[in-house]
């Protein structure tokens, strides 16, 4: 089965400040990985994607993350937060390889960046 | 390209209503999913679609249902609405296991 985990509800960070954002997944075999955004009263956003390759990958916004294979991690960052990140993150994970793997998403992490 | 669209964006009931919700999925895009999410809550999964048929459910009650259409729009049904179904529903769709999903704004609905 696959499970998700945000271990942090909510992340303070000073703007400026670089931010992190946990995320760690089990699945069997290899995963497919996901970041999300999501304003107040709006959908989730894209943010970037793990599939294979480089662990480092970079997506919108200035955010990137790192693929850790033995700590079944993914955790989010950014060099230098902006007042503008603050929002709700998810992470989410499927199996790779399989198109009838359902997706699964964390709990989300409430990032709030502090002038 | 035209994103994921639902409508309606609001909607108020009363307990023991029904209600429709609708979804259009980017073109060229033949799976949808449904979420419930609560007060900004975490994300629950409702429902998967994929080329017109059912392909997983979650842990929601059968008064929760669902249909995607030949052109792969859906739709997503709630019978005897209570007072806990309020929350924000979103929708999405994807057109391959490897790629993202893209959310539409999602329908606020409000039980009273």
């Amino acid at each position: 089965a696959q499970s998700v985990a945000q271990p942090e509800d909510q992340v303070n960070v000073a703007e400026g400040n670089p931010l992190t954002v946990k995320c760690t997944y089990s699945v069997s075999g290899n995963p497919y990985l996901f970041w999300y955004v999501q304003y107040p009263n709006r959908g989730l956003q894209f943010l970037l994607k793990y599939i294979t390759g480089d662990n480092l990958v970079k997506g919108s916004y200035g955010f990137e993350a790192e693929f850790n294979k033995s700590q079944t991690s993914f955790h989010l960052k950014k060099p230098s937060a902006l007042v503008s990140d603050s929002a709700l993150y998810f992470c989410a994970v499927s199996r790779a390889y399989s198109s009838a793997s359902k997706i699964i998403f964390g709990s989300g992490t409430r990032l709030s960046i502090r002038p | 390209e035209a994103g994921v669209t639902q409508s309606p964006t609001h909607l108020i009931k009363t307990r023991g209503q029904q209600v429709t919700l609708r979804c259009s999925p980017i073109s060229g895009h033949t799976s949808v999913y449904w979420y419930q999410q609560a007060l900004g809550l975490g994300l629950q999964f409702l429902l998967w679609y994929d080329e017109g048929e059912e392909r997983n459910r979650g842990n929601f009650p059968p008064r929760f249902s669902g249909r995607q259409f030949p052109n792969y729009s859906s739709e997503l049904n709630v019978n005897a609405l209570e007072l806990e179904d309020s929350a924000l529903y979103l929708c999405a769709s994807r057109d391959r296991a490897n790629q993202p999903q893209h959310f539409g704004d999602g329908t606020r609905l409000s039980i009273l």
